[in-house]
């Protein structure tokens, strides 16, 4: 079945510092990409779509200068926590939509800790 | 924006027990998606239903989409301890572009 892959699988980093979070589908193009936020004992939460080869559509509330997204590729999408705080620790799930099934498919997730 | 809610957030149950997750809106959706999450983990999609008033069996997991696909429901029967987990129903818009999520149902089942 169809892969999706998150690097790294978990982070912990210093306040202040930027961490980068890579997205791929590993057998699919993927036009579109979906980042995702989850805290504890919660379910996920939309932050932004990303899609390839534009600017990332952010909901409401999300920091588009904080979370920065780039899809540049068909197979990759980076999401780069700037200046991360600890606030900002949770996990971090990214979804890639196969571009020819429309199917939404789910990557591991990324937990950072910011200390 | 389209919202769903589940019920129960959390659920503790015997094994062998039965249960039923409800996920409500009051916006249609296209489809919806069950997922289940373990710890550390990303979602794991169960089933897709599409049409409404759909029935779909997964083993011991029943899935129904209401009529009007604005409300499903997800039964498990004679729990397993391996059934523990967080279970999110997800919904698409009618644009097919954008899946928005329940808040989940945690389960627990204890032997």
């Amino acid at each position: 079945g169809a892969v999706v892959s998150q690097h790294p699988s978990w982070v912990i980093c210093k306040s202040g510092t930027s961490v980068k979070i890579e997205c791929r589908s590993l057998d699919f193009q993927a036009t579109t990409m979906f980042w995702y936020r989850q805290f504890p004992k919660q379910s996920l939460m939309l932050m932004a779509t990303s899609n390839e080869g534009s600017k990332a559509t952010y909901e409401q509330g999300v920091e588009k200068d904080k979370f920065l997204i780039n899809h540049a590729s068909l197979t990759l999408s980076t999401l780069t926590v700037t200046s991360a705080h600890p606030e900002d620790s949770s996990f971090y799930i990214c979804s890639a939509r196969d571009t020819h099934t429309d199917t939404q498919y789910f990557g591991p997730g990324t937990r950072l800790t910011v200390l | 924006t389209q919202l769903l809610e589940q019920s129960p957030q959390f659920l503790s149950i015997q094994e062998g027990e039965n249960l039923t997750v409800y996920c409500n809106s009051s916006s249609v959706f296209s489809s919806l998606q069950w997922y289940r999450q373990e710890p550390g983990e990303g979602p794991v999609l169960l089933v897709t239903v599409v049409t409404g008033g759909e029935v779909k069996k997964l083993k011991r997991l029943t899935f129904q989409f209401g009529d009007a696909r604005k409300d499903s429901s997800l039964h498990i029967t004679a729990a397993q301890p391996g059934d523990t987990g967080l279970y999110l129903c997800a919904g698409h818009n009618n644009a097919g572009n954008m899946l928005t999520f329940g808040g989940g149902t945690r389960l627990m089942v204890k032997p």
